[in-house]
Formats: structure tokens, C-alpha cells, sequence
């Protein structure tokens, strides 16, 4: 069964701060791997899309990596800002399968 | 352009009753999808649907229905709601399917949903 693990569950760290969410999944074949922000009471909002060829992808202070041979991606988040307080989900697609797996997100809190 | 919409925004009701949660997307997407999201799990698919006319369950579609007689509609019917699916229910719609990377999925802001 296609699994996507996210880690930390939750996390608190100070405006200003960096900090770093990972998600391991087991999706096979690969397709392309997503990054969601979802803000308490909203729908998910795309920030990042990456394909096995992709190692990289930033979007402003949003920064992904993946390592297709580990089945790993990483998000980081640089000098966070409270408006980053949010729930982030990590969304992976096997090649010939329409239907998305998402992870659980993990909950970060920007605290000033 | 609205992006997707969803109503209503909340809803309670009761054991055995039915109901109708709306999407619509004005981006003329082929892809729509339904998705529930409970606490501590990830979005799981109900129903899908590629295109006019043509629509597939997901992951979790038992007492749920949908249809799509038009590009821009994909309304869920709930036919005899208990409270198992009290749950957040989200709307997403996208150009071309999820496999296709440079294709952005956009989700609308969601149902709330509370079964008594």
C-alpha cells in the first residue's frame, strides 16, 4: 500500500528561526511529489512540485528537496514568519495511477 | 476567477438525512476530486472524475455519490448520513491529472460537516 510518514507531528520554533519537516514515503512508481501549506480553517494551498529528476525546488522562503532513492523529502522553512504557522502536507503520486497519497502534515507554530 | 468553490461552508445533520455538498471550478479542469480529512490522518480520496460524464471511486466512496454532467460541477451526495462521516470535506480540481507534475491541483476551502 503507497504510504506517505510525516515528522515532526508538530513543531514550535521562534519568528525568525528555520526549521525543517520530512516526509518518507513508499509510493511506487514515482510520479512527482507536492508540498501543501494548509492554514487552520482553509483549503490546502500548493507550494512545490518535484519529479524524480528534481532534487531541489524553492518557492520564497520554501525550500524542498528530494532524494528519489531514499524516498525522502525534506521542506525548509527559512527566518519563519508568523503567517508560516500552519499545517504543511507532503502529497506523493504513483506513475499511472490518478490518485494522490497524502501524509498526515505536520503542524508548525511560529511563535514570536 | 473564483478557483474552486465549495457550499456549504457548514452543515449539521441528522442520522438518515441527505444532502448535497457543491463544488464548482470556473478554470475548466478536466480532473476533480473529493477528499475527506479527519484529525490526525491524511486527505483520502471518496470519488474522482476525469472528465464530463465520467466519474471513479476513490479510496473511501461507500455512502457517498457523484456526478458530472458539466466540466465545472462535482457535486457529493451524502444518501443517508451517519456519523462516521462527519469529517472536513475538501474539493480539488486540476487542468490534467495528478501525474502530470507541471499541473498545479487546487483545492477548494472546505465543507464542515457534523452528523447527529
Amino acid at each position: 500500500k503507497n504510504q506517505v510518514e510525516q515528522s515532526p507531528q508538530s513543531l514550535i520554533i521562534l519568528e525568525g528561526k528555520n526549521c525543517t519537516l520530512q516526509c518518507n514515503y513508499t509510493v511506487s512508481p514515482f510520479s512527482n511529489l507536492r508540498w501543501y501549506k494548509q492554514d487552520t480553517g482553509r483549503g490546502p494551498v500548493s507550494l512545490t512540485i518535484m519529479t524524480f529528476s528534481e532534487n531541489t525546488k524553492s518557492n520564497g522562503r520554501y525550500t524542498a528537496t528530494l532524494d528519489a532513492d531514499t524516498k525522502q523529502s525534506s521542506l525548509h522553512i527559512t527566518a519563519s514568519q508568523l503567517s508560516d504557522s500552519a499545517s504543511y502536507i507532503c502529497v506523493v503520486t504513483a506513475r499511472g495511477d490518478y490518485k494522490l497519497s497524502f501524509g498526515a502534515g505536520t503542524t508548525v507554530t511560529v511563535r514570536a | 476567477n473564483a478557483g474552486v468553490t465549495q457550499t456549504p461552508k457548514f452543515q449539521v445533520l441528522k442520522t438518515g438525512q441527505s444532502m448535497t455538498l457543491q463544488c464548482a471550478q470556473d478554470m475548466n479542469h478536466e480532473y476533480m476530486s473529493w477528499y475527506r480529512q479527519d484529525p490526525g490522518m491524511g486527505l483520502r480520496l471518496i470519488h474522482y472524475s476525469v472528465g464530463a460524464g465520467i466519474t471513479d471511486q476513490g479510496e473511501v466512496p461507500n455512502g457517498y455519490n457523484v456526478s458530472r454532467s458539466t466540466t465545472e460541477d462535482f457535486p457529493l451526495r451524502l444518501l443517508s448520513a451517519a456519523p462516521s462521516q462527519t469529517s472536513v470535506y475538501f474539493c480539488a480540481s486540476s487542468y490534467r491529472d495528478p501525474q502530470s507534475s507541471g499541473n498545479t491541483i487546487y483545492f477548494g476551502e472546505g465543507s464542515w460537516l457534523t452528523v447527529v
